[in-house]
């Protein structure tokens, strides 16, 4: 049971590449979550998807898309890299409520923009 | 204002001993809160969850949430070693999280 699965773990781009993070789980969960996480700023929502067929923009959404692929599938594209998007990346899900259900988070993706 | 604030420490704490940690949020209507660990370069993960006023024991780790004052706060008795970490509060109704206190536990 592998929970929440990110791809890659590191990822080196330089400015306007662009990428795609894939995140997958298999608990069956309908919420699923983009995290970014910088020094001294904690964790940063990005988009979120309460359900499959749904996302919303969270805290710090520009610069970044998101497809909910189906029930498992969460994926973050950034359509043109800049420096200020090197951080590490957090994929989460949780249960049947955006509200009231603990998330459970993949390993993270350190991405660097130079 | 920030929605979640927590003392981002470092706070050290003699092995053996209580370590306390809180945490004030600002949307008085929030319903759910969470306390993760996330040692360094690793994910977060939960460690309790507390939805009604008062205190939530599991083990050596007590969550004590007062809706009223805006503060929820975790206590971890016979502070180990392995306790050393970074302890994120959570909000979930805003899906916003503090920036952590840092906790380090001194043999």
């Amino acid at each position: 049971n592998a929970g929440v699965t990110q791809t890659p773990k590191f990822q080196v781009l330089k400015t306007g590449q662009s990428m795609t993070l894939q995140c997958a789980q298999d608990m069956n969960h309908n919420s699923m979550y983009w995290y970014r996480q910088d020094p001294g700023m904690g964790l940063r929502l990005i988009y979120y998807s309460a359900s499959e067929g749904t996302t919303d923009k969270g805290e710090v959404p520009n610069g970044y898309n998101v497809s909910r692929l189906n029930k498992r599938e969460f994926s973050l594209r950034l359509e043109s890299a800049a420096p200020s998007q090197t951080s590490v990346y957090f994929c989460a899900s949780s249960g049947f409520s955006v509200s009231n259900q603990p998330q459970h988070f993949g390993d993270g993706t350190r991405l660097s923009i130079l | 204002q920030k929605e979640v604030e927590q003392n981002s420490g470092p706070l050290s704490v003699p092995e053996g001993a209580i370590a306390s940690l809180n945490c004030t949020y600002s949307d008085r209507g929030s319903q759910s809160f969470f306390w993760y660990r996330q040692y360094s370069g690793k994910s977060p993960e939960l460690i309790m969850s507390i939805y009604s006023n008062g205190d939530k024991e599991d083990g050596r780790f007590t969550a004590q949430l007062n809706k009223a004052s805006q503060y929820v706060s975790l206590l971890i008795r016979d502070s180990q070693p392995s306790d050393s970490a970074t302890y994120l509060c959570a909000v979930n109704e805003k899906l916003t999280f503090g920036t952590g206190t840092r906790l380090t536990i001194i043999p």
